[in-house]
């Protein structure tokens, strides 16, 4: 059972455009919401992270967007550059229960064009 | 170091062969976590060690995987008579305090193909 699903599996954007990836999950445990970049050949990092008390967090060009009701949270890349070309990972941790990893999402190939 | 370190980056095995994989995480780093990362996959949660202590192993996918911390720091991951699905990069992250909610910094992954 996949536990955070991810959309789309892949995204081209324009230069100076709006990245948008999604991200929803059904277990209610869940609260810290982390978004990972991965260059190939490289190991996730850190971009930003979220928890549900607050509906957005905002650090430089990137957004995450947060709806606990709905159970969704988005990833917003502004004025999109080539450099942000990669693949784009949501995952989330349970405050409770369940293993003490990471539950990622399948991924977002994000192609930014010159 | 400045960052999590694994070796080998690329390791290629023959089947039925056994493989050792070093992670060295970030100098006093209590958690220490492994992942596995299919082709085109996000990464799957293998088994989490605080200090020298594995208390969750519920991803490790079969009795063939077996990872060690015993001093705290370095960690080996061991995978017995490899099989084809074991082909796949092993991430190794560590926080710096105990693992929920916790930034973990990843390393750069050890790239396992099972010939």
């Amino acid at each position: 059972q996949q536990q955070v699903k991810q959309s789309p599996q892949s995204l081209i954007v324009q230069k100076g455009g709006i990245s948008i990836i999604n991200c929803a999950y059904e277990n209610t445990a869940f609260d810290y919401f982390p978004w990972y970049q991965q260059f190939p050949g490289k190991g996730p990092a850190l971009l930003i992270a979220i928890r549900p008390d607050v509906s957005e967090k905002k650090e430089g060009r990137f957004t995450i967007s947060f709806n606990k009701s709905a159970k969704q949270f988005s990833l917003h890349i502004m004025d999109s550059q080539p450099g942000d070309s990669a693949t784009y990972f949501c995952a989330a941790w349970p405050a409770w229960g369940g293993a003490d990893g990471l539950t990622f999402g399948k991924g977002t190939h994000l192609i930014i064009h010159p | 170091g400045a960052g999590v370190s694994q070796s080998p980056r690329y390791k290629v095995a023959k089947r039925g062969q056994d493989v050792a994989l070093r992670c060295d995480p970030i100098s006093g780093h209590v958690s220490l976590f492994w992942y596995q990362q299919a082709l085109g996959q996000g990464p799957e949660f293998l088994t989490y060690f605080q200090n020298e202590a594995q208390l969750d192993k519920s991803g490790l996918p079969s009795d063939r995987f077996f990872a060690e911390r015993p001093e705290g720091s370095v960690s080996t991951l061991k995978i017995q008579r490899t099989q084809q699905e074991d082909s796949a990069v092993y991430l190794c992250a560590s926080s710096f305090r105990t693992p929920r909610g916790t930034e973990a910094f990843f390393g750069q992954g050890t790239r396992l193909t099972v010939v």
